[in-house]
Formats: structure tokens, C-alpha cells, sequence
């Protein structure tokens, strides 16, 4: 089975600056893996993913790395915007349904 | 279309009753999934559906609790003699078969309160 794990239960960061939220796995067979905001009293929405085959894909201010050999991956967001505060969810697409990650909850200051 | 609904958003309940979530996913997704969600915790699979028929059921999911989408439209998650540890937020989710990236569309949720 996958585990995904966001070591990180949270992290703040300034308004303009890089915001880095970390995720590890443990099986190296996947397809996609995704990210997912949330926020408070509301369901998780897709924000971006990557492939397997990729090592980074970018969304406008969103990007995320794939470190294959480390089974590490990173969301990058810059610049930070308060409205960017929220929960972040790793989730591993495990052909039938997604396995989530813990969460990193990210606060961004003005 | 307006995206996954869920109803009721809020449920609080006496231990020993029984509870009912109902989950509207987008009208062309075939696939629905429930998940429920702890505090600090992130979403953990309980069950998903291709049209009518259910597919897979997590370890997670006790006898007391049963899942049905009988027309493959909307669907129903049952607690019966709910307990305190049944206390979550029940996320349902649709897509359209795996998708190419498997991501699922969820609803706002359901928060269940066992006192």
C-alpha cells in the first residue's frame, strides 16, 4: 500500500516570499500525484498535480517538484498571498481513489 | 451545475442513533466516493461507486455503516448506533472513471457530532 506523509503539520511565511510544503512516499508504482487546498468548513479542492514521468509542473504561481529517487515531493507557491492560507493535502492517485497525506497547514502574513 | 452537495452540512446526534448523509455528485461523473476526515487528519477512503455498483470498501467502514447510490445518481451513507468516535467530517466526492490525473471534485462536506 502507499503511505503518503506531510511531516510538516504546519508553517508560516510572509506575504511575497516562498511558501514550500513537503511531502514523502513510500511505493515507488504511481501515476499522478496531486495537491489539494483547503479551506475552513469547505471541501478540498484540486490545485495542481505532476505525473510520474515528469520531475515539475508549473500553474502560475504554483509549482511542484518530484524528487523520484528520494520518493520526496514539494509544492511551491510564490509569491505567498494571505489568501493562500489554507490546509494543503498531498494525495497519491492509487488508480481507483486518492490516498491523502496528513495535511500542512499554511499561514501567510501580511 | 453548481458541483458536489451534501446533506445535512451539520448532524449532531445522541450516541446509539442512526444517521443519514446524502451526497449529490456532478450530474456526468459516474464515480462517487466517500471519505471521512478527523481533526488533523487528512481524507481517508471508505468507499466508491461506479454508477450504481459499489466497488471497494475500506477496512474503516464497519458493519454500521452501509453506503448506497441505487440509480448511480445520488447517494446515502448510513451510521447505524452511532458512537462517539463516529464524530468526523463525511466528504463525498465524484469524477468522471479514474480521469487522467484520478483528481476528484468533493462537496463542502458533512460534520457529524456523536455526544
Amino acid at each position: 500500500d502507499q503511505q503518503v506523509k506531510q511531516n510538516s503539520p504546519s508553517l508560516s511565511v510572509q506575504e511575497g516570499r516562498i511558501s514550500i510544503l513537503n511531502c514523502d512516499y513510500t511505493n515507488s508504482m504511481f501515476d499522478y500525484f496531486l495537491w489539494y487546498k483547503k479551506y475552513p468548513a469547505e471541501g478540498p479542492t484540486f490545485l495542481i498535480s505532476i505525473s510520474s514521468i515528469k520531475d515539475k509542473n508549473e500553474d502560475g504561481r504554483f509549482t511542484v517538484f518530484l524528487n523520484k529517487s528520494a520518493k520526496h515531493l514539494s509544492l511551491h507557491i510564490v509569491p505567498s498571498q494571505p489568501g493562500d492560507s489554507a490546509v494543503y493535502f498531498c494525495a497519491h492517485n492509487a488508480g481507483n481513489m486518492l490516498t491523502f497525506g496528513g495535511g500542512t497547514r499554511l499561514m501567510v502574513k501580511p | 451545475d453548481t458541483g458536489v452537495s451534501q446533506d445535512p452540512r451539520h448532524k449532531i446526534t445522541k450516541r446509539g442513533q442512526n444517521v443519514t448523509f446524502r451526497c449529490d455528485p456532478i450530474s456526468e461523473h459516474n464515480r462517487l466516493y466517500w471519505y471521512r476526515q478527523t481533526l488533523g487528519q487528512g481524507p481517508e477512503f471508505l468507499t466508491y461507486f461506479q454508477n450504481e455498483a459499489q466497488l471497494e470498501k475500506s477496512r474503516l467502514l464497519s458493519d454500521r455503516f452501509s453506503a448506497e447510490r441505487p440509480k448511480g445518481s445520488f447517494s446515502t451513507l448510513e451510521i447505524q448506533r452511532t458512537e462517539q468516535g463516529d464524530s468526523a467530517m463525511y466528504l463525498c466526492a465524484s469524477s468522471i472513471g479514474t480521469g487522467l490525473t484520478g483528481e476528484l471534485f468533493f462537496g463542502e462536506g458533512s460534520r457529524l457530532t456523536v455526544l
